[in-house]
């Protein structure tokens, strides 16, 4: 079975600056998919980011960046130029490719952008 | 695009009853769908995976009995709470599979359930 740790349950940055959110997975797969997600206070789900595991490219969604070790199992979010409206809890995912598409969650890490 | 309603948003019953929360796929179709359970300040727990046409899939521990999910269509899944309890108050979390280019699910917004 998968896990996910994310070992940092709050964090907090000035706007503007940049952070980084850590994440850790176990798995004996191969081809797999990693996500973050976004839960704003109104607790709807948003895709962050995504990297695919085959890919030693790490992936980038404008201010958003990983750092993907697949040897090491880590997977780590980089929020640059932090803004108000990134305040919220970010969850760490992984999803087993071709042909079980469930998510295994990360417990969560609470991340304030103090204005 | 890839728009996943739920419908309540919010919805208070009373202890014994049956609620009903649906999933809807708004501009794509999904074979799969997954119901999860949030409580508060904690993550999401998958309870089951539904598929079109077929019996769900339930994670260990989750009920089947309490939890009825049917996956009627390729656009709703359903998750009836029967004979509700206090302990069944929570976040119900429905998310859709769209296979077009890559696996990713696509999040509804919620259901907050409130037994009384």
């Amino acid at each position: 079975a998968q896990t996910v740790t994310q070992s940092q349950p709050e964090m907090s940055v000035q706007e503007a600056e940049t952070v980084t959110l850590s994440c850790t997975y176990d798995t004996s797969e191969n081809n797999y998919y990693l996500f973050w997600y976004k839960q704003p206070p109104s607790r709807q789900m948003i895709l962050v980011i995504r990297q695919e595991a085959y890919k030693q490219q790490n992936a980038t969604e404008n201010r958003f960046s990983v750092n993907f070790q697949k040897a090491a199992k880590s997977f780590s979010l980089k929020i640059s130029d932090s803004q108000l409206g990134d305040t919220a809890m970010y969850f760490c995912a992984f999803m087993k490719n071709f042909g079980n598409e469930k998510l295994t969650f990360g417990t969560g890490t609470r991340l304030t952008i103090i204005p | 695009g890839a728009v996943v309603s739920q419908h309540p948003s919010w919805v208070i019953c009373k202890s014994g009853t049956s609620v009903k929360i649906e999933c809807r796929s708004l501009d794509f179709q999904a074979t799969t769908m997954f119901w999860y359970r949030q409580f508060p300040k904690q993550s999401l727990m998958l309870m089951a995976t539904s598929n079109e046409g077929s019996k769900a899939t339930y994670e260990q521990g989750v009920e089947k009995d309490k939890f009825l999910i049917n996956h009627a269509s390729l656009t709703l899944s359903t998750l009836t709470v029967t004979s509700a309890h206090p302990e069944d108050s929570s976040f119900y979390i429905c998310s859709a599979l769209r296979l077009a280019g890559a696996y990713e699910q696509y999040f509804g917004p919620g259901t907050r359930l409130t037994v009384t």
